[in-house]
Formats: structure tokens, C-alpha cells, sequence
């Protein structure tokens, strides 16, 4: 089984900030690597695949970068919408695994 | 409009069972892969399982493998989770996803992210 570790465990930031989030791959999981962003009461929301595609109607604030075991999820300017929390999952192998996510709090 | 309505769902005491029902509407649903994804309380994101388009193949976790089954009906867009025996620490929500995409032209299968999602359904196990 590949092993997600996102760090931090949480990030504070003030809006408008850049923050940047970061998954790390027990193993290699080439680029299949999506990034989900999780409120309470709502299901996941898909914001990048493909290490670094995003997904349809995600905003160009968000961007994701990496290959192999290590990734990183950038969001260029905060908006109050973007505090939640951030998981980060591989789909290179079964099982499909996720990171155990990143709460993005504001400061 | 591209919708997964979930129903299902509910209070079962340990060792009972529950099927957990995804209908689809407003895409091809037998082009897709399904996946069941859950989240426990106070927990992170968990994959549970997923099948092919066709339902020939099925993929589970290990910690319910032998003990819950996915299945799916394409005449009736609809996927499908049986969960047996069932224990506290499968107390979640559980989401179903729709996944890998089959381009039957090509043969093809390509995956663009767990693009859709039902609103979750609630499975708590206690006595």
C-alpha cells in the first residue's frame, strides 16, 4: 500500500497569502496524484489530477506541481473560501490512498 | 444536470448489515468507473472500493474486503454497496464518487479525477 503524508498537519494563513501544501509518496505514484479540498457537510471537491491538471471550473489560483513521490498544491492568493481542510490522494495502485490532510486555518 | 443521488444509510448494531444505493443521472454512467469513498468522524478521507464500468472488476480495501461487496446496474445507472458484518469502526459517511473514465471507441481508460460526488450518506454501527 502507498503511504500519503501531507504536511503541514495544519497551515495558518491570512487571506490573500500564498500557501503551499505538500504530499509525500511512500513509493513512486509516477503523476497520478489528485488534490481534493473538504468542508464540513459537503462531499470532496476535485481540484487537481494528473499531479498538475486542474479540474473543470477550478480557479487559476490553484495550482499543483510534482512527480514521483513528492507534490505540492499551491494557492497563490487566498480567499476566505479556500480555508478547509486538503487531501491529497494516489491512484497509481490499488488500494487508492489518501493523505490524512491539511486544515488550512485563517491567521 | 450530472448528479449522484445516495440513499441508504442508517443505525445498525455490530455484526448487521446495510446496502448503501448511488443513482446516476446526466451522463453516460456504464462509460465509468464507480468508487465508494467514506469518512469517519473526526477522520480523514478513506477509499473503500470501486468497480469497472462494465462491473467485471472490483477493488476493495483491505479492512472490508470479504465483508462488503460493490456492485452495479447499468440498466438502471445505479451503483451499489453491500456492507456485511459490520463493526463501530465502520461508523462514517460515505460517498459515492464517479471515477475512471472507458472510452469504449478506443478501449481506452482514462482517469480525470473523482469529478462528481453524492452528497454523502450517513452509516452508523452501535449497539
Amino acid at each position: 500500500e502507498k503511504v500519503m503524508t501531507q504536511s503541514p498537519a495544519t497551515l495558518s494563513e491570512f487571506p490573500g497569502e500564498r500557501a503551499t501544501l505538500s504530499c509525500r509518496a511512500s513509493q513512486s505514484v509516477s503523476n497520478n496524484l489528485a488534490w481534493f479540498q473538504k468542508k464540513p457537510g459537503q462531499p470532496p471537491r476535485l481540484l487537481i489530477y494528473g499531479a498538475s491538471t486542474r479540474a473543470t471550473g477550478i480557479p487559476a489560483r490553484f495550482s499543483g506541481s510534482g512527480s514521483g513521490t513528492e507534490f505540492t498544491l499551491t494557492i497563490s492568493s487566498l480567499q476566505s473560501e479556500d480555508f478547509a481542510v486538503y487531501y491529497c490522494q494516489q491512484y497509481n495502485n490499488w488500494p487508492i490512498t489518501f493523505g490524512q490532510g491539511t486544515r488550512l486555518e485563517i491567521k | 444536470e450530472v448528479q449522484l443521488v445516495q440513499s441508504g444509510g442508517g443505525l445498525v448494531q455490530p455484526g448487521g448489515s446495510l446496502r448503501l444505493s448511488c443513482a446516476a443521472s446526466g451522463f453516460t454512467f456504464s462509460s465509468y468507473w464507480m468508487s465508494w469513498v467514506r469518512q469517519a468522524p473526526g477522520k480523514g478521507l478513506e477509499w473503500v472500493a470501486n468497480v469497472k464500468h462494465d462491473g467485471s472488476d472490483k477493488y476493495y480495501v483491505d479492512s472490508v474486503k470479504g465483508r462488503f461487496t460493490i456492485s452495479r446496474d447499468n440498466a438502471k445507472n445505479s451503483v451499489f454497496l453491500q456492507m456485511n458484518s459490520l463493526r463501530v469502526e465502520d461508523t462514517a459517511v460515505y460517498y459515492c464518487a464517479r471515477d475512471t473514465y472507458y472510452d469504449i471507441l478506443t478501449g481506452d481508460h482514462h482517469y480525470y479525477g473523482m469529478n462528481v460526488w453524492g452528497l454523502g450518506t450517513t452509516v452508523t454501527v452501535s449497539s
